[in-house]
């Protein structure tokens, strides 16, 4: 079955510092992956997503995520942080092109000055 | 463009009533949306997925009659929770997909329903 870990709950970064979030999938075949963000109260926003082709995917907001097949690990990247990045972040994996989206339990972002 | 509206974006009622929760595609045709539910703090679960013109495909666990959905049209489906009760105080987000090609899920702002 599929699923998808996110091992952190919570990271606490400085502001400016590099930032990674960690993603495990299991998934039988080749995934589609994709990584949200969500503000308190709100819907999720896309961040980026990978279905296939170069494994290093660049999204919105300066994020970026790489795929990596022999670890089943697609994780968010961002070389340096904004105070606004502070939120939730969510990974999913998907089956068929989006159709009944696995998510992770989410890493809750936390930016201090 | 791509952007998924949600109504109410909260709604209090008393436990026993029905709310109904509105999701609108604004600027595409959506033959796919999807109703998912968000505890605080989790993540979230998918409740069903919602087919124009064709009955809710609902995740196991989820009661379909007391979780009514409705995809009336390619722009709007709809969530009716029925004889509401605390238990079901939650967050309540819905997501589009425009076409069966299409792979990016856009995602409503939400709804949060408290039932006293």
């Amino acid at each position: 079955a599929q699923s998808v870990t996110q091992p952190d709950i919570h990271i606490t970064v400085s502001e400016g510092a590099s930032l990674e979030l960690r993603c495990n999938y299991s998934y039988g075949a080749t995934p589609y992956l994709f990584w949200y963000v969500q503000s308190p109260g709100q819907g999720l926003q896309l961040l980026l997503k990978y279905f296939s082709g170069d494994t290093l995917v660049q999204g919105i907001k300066g994020f970026e995520a790489e795929f990596k097949r022999s670890q089943s690990s697609f994780n968010l990247r961002k070389p340096s942080v904004h105070w606004s990045d502070a939120a939730e972040y969510f990974c999913a994996v998907a089956h068929t092109g989006g159709f009944k989206t696995i998510f992770g339990a989410g890493t809750r972002l936390f930016v201090k000055a | 463009g791509a952007v998924v509206s949600q109504h109410p974006s909260w709604v209090i009622c008393k436990s026993g009533t029905s709310v109904k929760i509105e999701c609108r595609s604004l600027d595409f045709q959506a033959t796919t949306m999807f109703w998912y539910r968000q505890f605080p703090k989790q993540s979230l679960m998918l409740m069903a997925t919602s087919n124009e013109g064709s009955k809710a495909t609902y995740e196991q666990g989820v009661e379909k009659d007391k979780f009514l959905i409705n995809h009336a049209s390619l722009t709007l489906s709809t969530l009716t929770v029925t004889s509401a009760h605390p238990e079901d105080s939650s967050f309540y987000i819905c997501s589009a997909m425009m076409g069966q090609a299409t792979d990016t899920q856009y995602f409503g702002p939400g709804t949060r329903l408290t039932v006293l």
